[in-house]
């Protein structure tokens, strides 16, 4: 499979645990995104990087959040102290010229 | 105005039906619109790229009006298989940019 991947694809985590996602793009794409999507919402944009450059950050990606691409290649996205408002979709998506695709996601539950 | 904002729906149709979707957006200056598709549970997919004042592929017909600020989504001969969320996106910044997603508009087609 050629798609974005993305890992783990379901994550159940207690209030204050850190948890990390990880996203690998299409093996071409120099551009990654992150997203987030709750129920009944489009995503909302948190972050993206050009090869292993983080060139944007969205308000929402607060101090507990943090992202990488330390090769340029795969990328991690970390939640610290996570809490119940955390509960999400987490969607990863890479870049050719014309489209950005969308890996399956991380869904996160916070209880 | 919001950067992207749709119908609420849901759309319920029934099989053979042309259903409408609408989205209006804020910025005046972008250049370049995109139809996503998300099925209950995935990622979302590109449906449709407008980069003119239109753009037709099969059943899917897209329009846009600049002055208005205004892109549609029509469905001819609407399939089960239409089922899903559609989504009204904008890339912020211009085609390089993350991309800005409406709410989406849920359509059932139902036999």
């Amino acid at each position: 499979d050629t798609g974005v991947s993305q890992n783990p694809r379901h994550k159940i985590t207690k209030r204050g645990q850190n948890v990390t996602f990880r996203c690998d793009p299409i093996s071409e794409h120099n551009r990654l995104y992150w997203y987030r999507q709750t129920l009944g919402q489009g995503p909302e944009f948190l972050t993206y990087f050009q090869n292993e450059a983080q060139l944007e950050k969205s308000r929402l990606l607060s101090d507990r959040f943090s992202a990488e691409r330390p090769k340029g290649s795969f990328s991690t996205l970390e939640i610290q102290r996570t809490e119940q408002g955390d509960s999400a979709m987490y969607l990863c998506a890479s870049r050719s010229e014309y489209e950005q695709y969308f890996g399956p996601g991380t869904r996160l539950t916070v209880t | 105005r919001k950067e992207v904002e749709q119908d609420p729906g849901p759309f319920n149709v029934p099989e053979g039906a042309t259903v409408a979707f609408n989205c209006t957006y804020s910025n005046s200056a972008s250049q370049s619109f995109f139809w996503y598709r998300q099925d209950c549970r995935k990622e979302p997919k590109l449906l449709m790229s407008v980069y003119s004042s239109g753009n037709e592929d099969g059943r899917f017909t897209a329009q846009l009006n600049r002055a208005s600020q205004y892109i549609s989504l029509l469905i001819r001969d609407s399939k089960l298989s239409d089922s899903a969320t559609y989504l009204c996106v904008v890339p912020r910044g211009g085609s390089q940019g993350n991309l800005i997603f409406g709410k989406g508009t849920k359509l059932s087609v139902k036999p």
